[in-house]
């Protein structure tokens, strides 16, 4: 398996830009995770699914970010408008049911200037 | 609510030394316990996870013992390489579905 593969790996964007960053978890995992890390803050869980239905969102710092996991083989995570303090790196991580590990993939590396 | 600690970095050590990153949590119920590596421009990958008290976890010549009585999972090596730079997470899951996360201790290993 070729693992969780993100999409691009790296942006650069000017403020005020949509970002959308996109997601392809292991088959056969169940649940789907987006993270954002930063040094200041470190990696912080902002919404899981759990077969493609959003479980929990309440990490999602605010209106102007939304996730989608349309069906079970994608996710995108999108930032309208986006903001310099969006600078970060995001990672998605799937999980099989019944597993206690996640398999996170590369990253996202996001630029907002 | 549900919470990982571990020491602070960056930990910079030489080829050889012994290590050590200390680790505590403080959760609800019985979590499961793991430590994630994180090396440069990659995502975490599972380092080694034990399950219940008093287990060991070990992989790659590291090790880390689940401690009930002082709610520890210390991180240890006998013998680094420079190949062990990294960022380390120690992290946490109860019955629920979230990995709680601490933030992360970066070794440096110098040759």
């Amino acid at each position: 398996d070729a693992g969780v593969i993100q999409s691009p790996r790296h942006e650069v964007t000017e403020m005020g830009q949509e970002v959308t960053l996109r997601c392809k978890p292991i088959s056969g995992h169940d649940y789907l995770f987006w993270y954002r890390q930063t040094m200041m803050r470190g990696l912080e869980l902002l919404i899981y699914f759990n077969n493609n239905v959003p479980i929990d969102d309440s990490g999602m710092p605010e209106d102007r970010f939304s996730a989608k996991m349309p069906n079970a083989s994608f996710s995108t995570l999108k930032i309208q408008p986006s903001e310099p303090r969006d600078s970060a790196v995001y990672f998605c991580a799937s999980v099989p049911t019944g597993s206690h590990e996640q398999y996170f993939g590369p990253g996202t590396r996001l630029t907002v200037t | 609510g549900d919470s990982v600690t571990q020491m602070e970095g960056p930990v910079t050590l030489s080829e050889e030394a012994f290590l050590t990153i200390n680790c505590t949590y403080t959760a609800t119920g019985y979590p499961s316990l793991f430590w994630y590596v994180q090396y440069p421009g990659e995502g975490l990958q599972l380092l080694l996870k034990a399950t219940k008290a008093d287990d060991k976890g070990s992989n790659k010549g590291f090790e880390a013992t689940y401690r009930k009585e002082t709610t520890s999972f210390h991180l240890e090596k006998g013998s680094v390489q420079v190949s062990d730079s990294a960022v380390y997470f120690c992290a946490l899951k109860t019955g629920g579905f979230k990995t709680i996360f601490g933030a992360g201790t970066r070794l440096f290993v110098k040759a």
